[in-house]
Formats: C-alpha cells, sequence, structure tokens
C-alpha cells in the first residue's frame, strides 16, 4: 500500500512569495494533519482536516491556510513568506483520527525562505 | 509553551550500553506516543500507550506510561547502531471532532560501534 507522498520534497522561496505544498494520504485515511519541524522548536502541529473540514488548528498566524479535497488529498499554503517559515513540512495522514489511530508521516516539504 | 519536555536532548553511547529517555507532560494526555525520525524522513511510530501504568515491549525497546498519564519513558536495552536516530513523544489529544498531536522537542540518540 503507497505510503503518504508530500511533494514537493525541497522549495526554496523569496521573502514575499506564497508557496503551496501538497499532501496525498494512505488510501482510505480521511484524517491528514500537517506539522513544521524547526531546530529550535521541535514538531509544531499547525492543523488537522477530516473529511474536508477544519477540526483543530494550532497557533499559527492566518497566513497559513489549507485545504482537503474529496478524495483526502490536502493542501497548505503560506503567504507573504517570512525567513522564519523555513522549515521541514510534515504530513501525516490517519484512518479516523481517534487515540489509538497510528498517524503515519510523509517524508515532508523542506522549504528554504530567503 | 512547550507542554511536552523530553530529556535528555543528546544522548551519545557506545554500542552494547542500556539508556532511558524521559518524556514529562503539564497535561493529562488521552494516549501518548514515541516515534522515530530517521534524517531525511518523517517520524515512525513506534509504540501507543494508553493506559496509566502501563509497560510495552518492542525487542530491546520498553516503554513505559506514568500512573497519572503524564510521563513517559523509553529503555532501550544494549543500544545498537541502528538505533540511532530522533526520538520523540507525542501526547495525543482526541475527542468529538479532533485530533493533534503535541511533540516534545526529541531526543536525538547517536550510538557508536
Amino acid at each position: 500500500k503507497a505510503g503518504v507522498t508530500q511533494t514537493p520534497r525541497y522549495l526554496i522561496k523569496t521573502r514575499g512569495q506564497q508557496v503551496t505544498l501538497s499532501c496525498s494520504p494512505i488510501s482510505g485515511h480521511r484524517s491528514v494533519s500537517w506539522y513544521q519541524q524547526t531546530p529550535g522548536q521541535g514538531l509544531q502541529f499547525l492543523f488537522e482536516y477530516f473529511s474536508e473540514t477544519q477540526r483543530n488548528k494550532g497557533n499559527f498566524p492566518g497566513r497559513f491556510s489549507g485545504r482537503q479535497f474529496s478524495n483526502s488529498r490536502s493542501e497548505m499554503n503560506v503567504s507573504t513568506l517570512e525567513l522564519g517559515d523555513s522549515a521541514l513540512y510534515l504530513c501525516a495522514s490517519s484512518f479516523s483520527g481517534t487515540q489509538n489511530t497510528e498517524a503515519f508521516f510523509g517524508q515532508g516539504t523542506r522549504l528554504t525562505v530567503v | 509553551t512547550q507542554l511536552l519536555e523530553q530529556s535528555p536532548q543528546f544522548l551519545s553511547i557506545q554500542e552494547g550500553e542500556n539508556l532511558t529517555v524521559y518524556c514529562n507532560s503539564s497535561s493529562v494526555f488521552s494516549s501518548l506516543q514515541w516515534y522515530r525520525q530517521e534524517p531525511g524522513e518523517g517520524p515512525v511510530l513506534l509504540v501507543t500507550v494508553v493506559t496509566g501504568g502501563e509497560v510495552k515491549k518492542l525487542k530491546r525497546l520498553t516503554f513505559q506510561f506514568g500512573d497519572a498519564r503524564k510521563d513517559s519513558s523509553l529503555h532501550i536495552t544494549a543500544a545498537q547502531p541502528g538505533d540511532t536516530g530522533l526520538y520523540l513523544c507525542a501526547g495525543v489529544r482526541s475527542g468529538a471532532g479532533s485530533y493533534q498531536l503535541t511533540f516534545g522537542k526529541g531526543t536525538k540518540l547517536s550510538v557508536i560501534p
């Protein structure tokens, strides 16, 4: 069974630009979560989608947004990029998003803002 | 606010030694998970502990969940170079209409042959 696929793997953008990252979950999984990983802060929760609805959102500015499509694929968008947005962005999919659910992570998208 | 504190942050040991990694929380979570992440990869789930006092074993890895469900530990016996990686604990919050993992900052383990 194919794993979680994130595209692109690497991205370099300039301050002020916007970026869209994509995540294709494991077939049949309806919950998709996004995380930002930096050396200083570790992994921080951005948001979670389930059946096209955002169920939960982390403590990030409104420049960070996302959506989920009917096939469970998800995208996240960051507008007006700042240097501090440089990070590894990870997507995780799970079947139902309950406490015993196993979350499967993609390899991530490494975003560098210059 | 970092709700999960992991210690130590870095650990470098010789092959064959034992080690313990700690994860302490100021909150109670529905369950707690341990992940291992290798460079260039996403985290991979090792175990989920749900019940206070629970102990789970995965080959040379032993996971414990505190009675109050606010702390956990990972013990590795006779570490191998293949155990090298970033170990992350994550508290799971789930309920009607939400699912969220809160991660500790991780313990970077290096096992020297």
